[in-house]
């Protein structure tokens, strides 16, 4: 019962360093998600793939860079971080067919503070 | 830009009381869907509604679609402690790109 597993779930940055956020899928889904949540802002799309092979920009794209590795797999990269990355990066997953109500999975989250 | 408003954003009440949570957009989803998040952990699928006008129950909770599939309540009856948590709702479009996000209702129940 994985279901959507991301590593790490804790990371303290030095600004300007470089760091990879890792997800992968058991399921099968074909849509990939990343999301960014902070406080009082809610849940923020950061990428996305709706597909293996494709990749999408969301709501809040500047300053990362993401990878669709395969089906399974699906990484968040921030190539200088700064401290306004500092949140919570969950990793969600779901079968999109078109018609768009299927449940997204969602890993436990990474815990990201940059200082 | 948020285009789904969650209201309260904080709610503390007592056991065995009733309470509301609304999620209002101006825009037209496919449909709308209902997470809880609890803490460290990733939020959890509650329903979706599809339908305008539609409800569902889930033991307690009751959710409702708008008729006009802009807007949607989560009813809880007779809160329990085991209901504290953040819930979330989501607003799902045509289109692959994902969930657009309410910011949330944080919930305490207190005994």
């Amino acid at each position: 019962n994985a279901g959507v597993t991301q590593t790490p779930k804790f990371q303290v940055l030095k600004t300007g360093q470089s760091m990879t956020l890792q997800c992968a899928q058991d399921m099968n889904h074909n849509s990939m998600y990343w999301y960014r949540q902070d406080p009082g802002m809610g849940l923020r799309l950061i990428y996305y793939s709706a597909s293996e092979g494709t990749t999408d920009k969301g709501e809040v794209p500047n300053g990362y860079n993401v990878s669709r590795l395969n089906k399974r797999e699906f990484s968040l990269r921030l190539e200088s971080a700064a401290p306004s990355q500092t949140s919570v990066y969950f990793c969600a997953s779901r079968t999109w067919t078109g018609v768009g109500n299927t449940e997204a999975f969602f890993g436990q989250g990474t815990r990201l503070t940059v200082v | 830009t948020q285009l789904l408003e969650q209201s309260p954003q904080f709610l503390s009440i007592q056991e065995g009381e009733n309470l509301t949570v609304y999620c209002n957009s101006s825009s037209v989803f496919s449909s709308l869907q209902w997470y809880r998040q609890e803490p460290g952990e990733g939020p959890v699928l509650l329903v979706t509604v599809v339908t305008g006008g539609e409800v569902k129950k889930l033991k307690r909770l009751t959710f409702q679609f708008g008729d006009a599939r802009k807007d949607s309540s989560l009813h809880i009856t007779a809160a329990q402690p085991g209901d504290t948590g953040l819930y979330l709702c989501a607003g799902v479009r045509w289109s692959a790109d994902g969930l657009t996000f309410g910011k949330g209702t944080h919930l305490i129940i207190q005994p």
